[in-house]
Formats: C-alpha cells, sequence, structure tokens
C-alpha cells in the first residue's frame, strides 16, 4: 500500500505568487492533518480535515491560508500572496477514523519563498 | 495550551554508550508518540504510549510514559551511528478520535564512532 503522498517535493515561489500544496492519504484514511515545520524546530499543528470537512483549522494563519479536502481527489494546501516566512516544509498526515494511534506522515513539501 | 518541552535539544555521544531523552508536557494527556526524523525526510512513527506506565521497546530504544509526572522517557541503549537522527515526542491534544498533536522542538542526537 502506498504511503501517504506529497507533490510538490520541493516548491520555489517569488513573494506574491501563489504554492498549492497536495496530499494524498493512505488508501482507507478519511482524516488528514497538515503540519508547518521551519528550521530546526518541531512541527507546529495547522488544520485538521475530513472529506468535504474543516474539523479543526485552529493553528491556520487567519489571511492568506486555506485548506480543502474535496470528496474526491487529494487534500490541498494553498497559501496566497505567499511571503518570506512562509517558507517551510509543510507535512501531511493521515489516520484511520475513528481509531486512537498514530499518525503516518508523507515526506513533506519544501516550500522556499524568494 | 498544552507545552512540550524535551532535553536536551542536541545530544553528541559515542558508540556504546547510553542515554536518556526526556519529554515533559504541560497538562494532561494520555497519549505520547515518538517519531525519528533524518534530515530532509518525513517522519517516521517509533512509539505510541497510551497508558500510565506504558513500556515499549525496539532494538536499542525503550519508550516510557509516566502520566503523572507528564514525563516521557526514551531510552537509547549501546547507541550505534545509524541512530543518528532528530527525535520527537508529541502529545495529543485533540478530542477522542482525532491526532491533534503538540511536538517538542527536538532532540537532535549525533552518535559518534
Amino acid at each position: 500500500n502506498a504511503g501517504v503522498m506529497q507533490n510538490p517535493r520541493h516548491l520555489v515561489r517569488r513573494r506574491g505568487q501563489e504554492a498549492r500544496l497536495r496530499c494524498s492519504p493512505v488508501k482507507g484514511h478519511s482524516h488528514v492533518y497538515w503540519y508547518r515545520q521551519l528550521p530546526e524546530e518541531g512541527l507546529k499543528f495547522m488544520v485538521y480535515l475530513q472529506k468535504e470537512n474543516i474539523i479543526d483549522e485552529s493553528g491556520m494563519p487567519k489571511e492568506r491560508f486555506s485548506a480543502e479536502f474535496p470528496k474526491e481527489g487529494p487534500s490541498i494546501l494553498r497559501i496566497q500572496q505567499v511571503v518570506r516566512g512562509d517558507s517551510a516544509a509543510y507535512f501531511c498526515a493521515s489516520s484511520r477514523q475513528g481509531m486512537t494511534g498514530e499518525l503516518f506522515f508523507g515526506e513533506g513539501s519544501r516550500l522556499t519563498v524568494l | 495550551e498544552l507545552k512540550v518541552e524535551q532535553n536536551p535539544l542536541f545530544l553528541s555521544m559515542q558508540e556504546g554508550k547510553n542515554y536518556t531523552i526526556y519529554c515533559n508536557y504541560s497538562t494532561t494527556s494520555d497519549r505520547l508518540y515518538w517519531y525519528r526524523q533524518d534530515p530532509g525526510k518525513s517522519l517516521e512513527s517509533l512509539f505510541v504510549l497510551l497508558s500510565n506506565g506504558a513500556v515499549k521497546q525496539e532494538g536499542r530504544l525503550m519508550a516510557s510514559l509516566d502520566t503523572k509526572a507528564r514525563l516521557s522517557t526514551l531510552h537509547i541503549t549501546a547507541a550505534v551511528h545509524d541512530l543518528s537522527a532528530t527525535y520527537f515526542c508529541a502529545v495529543d491534544k485533540g478530542q477522542g478520535g482525532s491526532e491533534k498533536l503538540v511536538f517538542g522542538k527536538g532532540t537532535k542526537l549525533t552518535v559518534n564512532p
């Protein structure tokens, strides 16, 4: 079984452009989480989604950031009008519905804003 | 607000030696996770600790959880170079059925020959 798949793995954007990061969860997993990791830091929770629903977005910046997990297709984390401070690794993770256990992480998308 | 603190943040040790990494957290939680991250890579799940007194071992690594003290330890026995990585503990902040984790800053472990 494929694990969590993220793309692109590396993305370079200029200030003011948009970044779209995609995440396909483990097959059969209906819970998706996005985390951000700054250099030399731990991961920080951004948003938790189930199919077509945002369950908890308490870690998302109020502006420019949005996330979705449509009925069909991958979850998308969208960052509009990127700034240098958005440069980070963005990790997606998935878990199985109703299970209390570990998260399965993707390999991350590394965003560099010039 | 839940805070998770690891120490040490940097650890350099010789092969064959033993050491312990500590993870303290500030509010009640019954679920704690340990992850390993190699440079530029994703997080690999090492242990899930679900109850007070839980102890799990895998190879040279052993993790334990004391929910009353809000403390978890990751003990390394007879370290080898392949264990060099960054180790994160994470505590579940979410409601039942979700894994909204709060991570420590990580312990960067270097094992020297």
